[in-house]
This record gives C-alpha cells, sequence and structure tokens, in this order.
C-alpha cells in the first residue's frame, strides 16, 4: 500500500466552480499536511499546509484534514482558468522527507 | 526575497555519462532536499543536506550522490546515467526544524538519450 494515494485523473471543471481534491494516507505518524500547486514545467509552490485535524483557509483554498479517516481534502472557491495546474498533496511526519501524492490536474473552462 | 534557484534549467547526457545539477536555497534557508520527479508522477525524496552532511536519504542508488556547501548551495550528482533517470529534478529549502515547510525551486529536467 502506497503511503500517499491521491486519484490522478484529470478534472475539468467550468470557471466559477467550487474544485475539490483529496488524498488519503496510511501512515498515522503524519502530522503535516501540505498543498502543492505546479504549473507545467515549473516546480511546485506551496500553497499551504495545516497540522492539526480541521479547516483551514487562505482566500479562496480551504484545506481540511481528518486525521481519524486519515483523509485530507483541499477545496478552490470560484475557479478561475488561471488555477489550472497540478495539485499535488504532501504529508511529513518528522523524517526530513515529504511524500507526495501523484498530483490531480485540475483545468478551469472559461 | 529570493527564492529557490537551479541551475542548468534542463540538459541532454548520454547513457554512462555523468551530471552535476545544482541549487542555491530561499534566502535564510539552511536546509537543502532533492526530489526527483518522473513525467504524471509526484516527487520522490532522494536526500537532505544539512550543515554540509547527509542527513536522509531516500530509497536511491549510490550513483547518486550530494553535496553542500558552506553557503549553504547544493549539488546532485548522478553517475553512470540509466535512461529511467530521466526526469526533472527538484531542489527544496527549509530551515532546520522546520523541514515540513519546504519551498521548491524551478526545477532540471534531464533527458538520459
Amino acid at each position: 500500500q502506497k503511503e500517499v494515494e491521491q486519484d490522478p485523473g484529470p478534472l475539468s471543471v467550468p470557471e466559477g466552480a467550487i474544485v475539490s481534491l483529496n488524498c488519503t494516507y496510511s501512515n498515522s505518524a503524519f502530522q503535516y499536511f501540505m498543498w502543492y500547486r505546479q504549473y507545467s514545467r515549473k516546480g511546485p509552490e506551496l500553497l499551504m499546509y495545516t497540522y492539526s485535524s480541521g479547516n483551514k483557509e487562505d482566500g479562496r483554498f480551504t484545506a481540511q484534514v481528518d486525521k481519524s479517516s486519515k483523509y485530507i481534502s483541499l477545496f478552490i472557491r470560484d475557479s478561475q482558468p488561471s488555477d489550472s495546474a497540478t495539485y499535488l498533496c504532501a504529508l511529513y511526519y518528522g523524517n526530513n522527507r515529504l511524500a507526495f501524492g501523484k498530483g490531480n490536474q485540475v483545468v478551469v473552462i472559461p | 526575497d529570493a527564492g529557490v534557484t537551479q541551475s542548468p534549467t534542463h540538459l541532454i547526457k548520454t547513457r554512462g555519462q555523468q551530471v552535476t545539477l545544482r541549487c542555491s536555497p530561499k534566502s535564510g534557508h539552511d536546509t537543502v532536499s532533492w526530489y526527483q520527479q518522473a513525467l504524471g508522477q509526484g516527487p520522490q525524496f532522494i536526500f537532505q543536506y544539512y550543515e554540509e552532511e547527509e542527513r536522509q536519504r531516500g530509497n536511491f542508488p549510490d550513483r547518486f550522490s550530494g553535496h553542500q556547501f558552506p553557503n549553504y548551495s547544493s549539488e546532485l550528482n548522478v553517475n553512470a546515467l540509466l535512461l529511467g533517470d530521466s526526469a526533472l529534478y527538484l531542489c527544496a529549502s527549509s530551515l532546520q526544524g522546520s523541514s515540513y515547510e519546504q519551498y521548491f525551486g524551478p526545477g532540471t529536467r534531464l533527458t538520459v538519450t
């Protein structure tokens, strides 16, 4: 079983829709939960990170963590064409490395 | 605020050759990690350097080696290149003790023919 599972299937939404992305994980030792955005042929950009279960908002982005279910989510409200990118979840448990999901390609159609 | 920089942007090498990739961390950061990202995959951890020493290593053969300099910049060396080494190589920097908060550079795209 992989440490972090993220369904890589491309997601196409109309502009203004809510984008919902999620990852599941197997190791309950994970403490920090990150979301990165990666544009084509660029490096990942840290969007936000959370430490505890619950929600964290940053502008149009909301990260949600459910440690009991080992499930994390990212919601993008009022999606824009500029949000078209690959979104990667990354988890950390103190061993100096990030464990990434495969990434979710999102296309926002004007 | 200077972000993470990497050089070169991309390069093409032949099987069996050796390659060196370079990274300068974000201003104020002292820890550098290297990742390999194959097409359509998430980044895979190679190793991390702090205080000029390798602190943690992922599941990569010892053909992959690195170095960190006193100014915190770092190099990734790959010997005896294989076709499967073709990937985007990413450098990330962080502060010691806060390795959950890593900032990535633009990457070096390596093609092995």
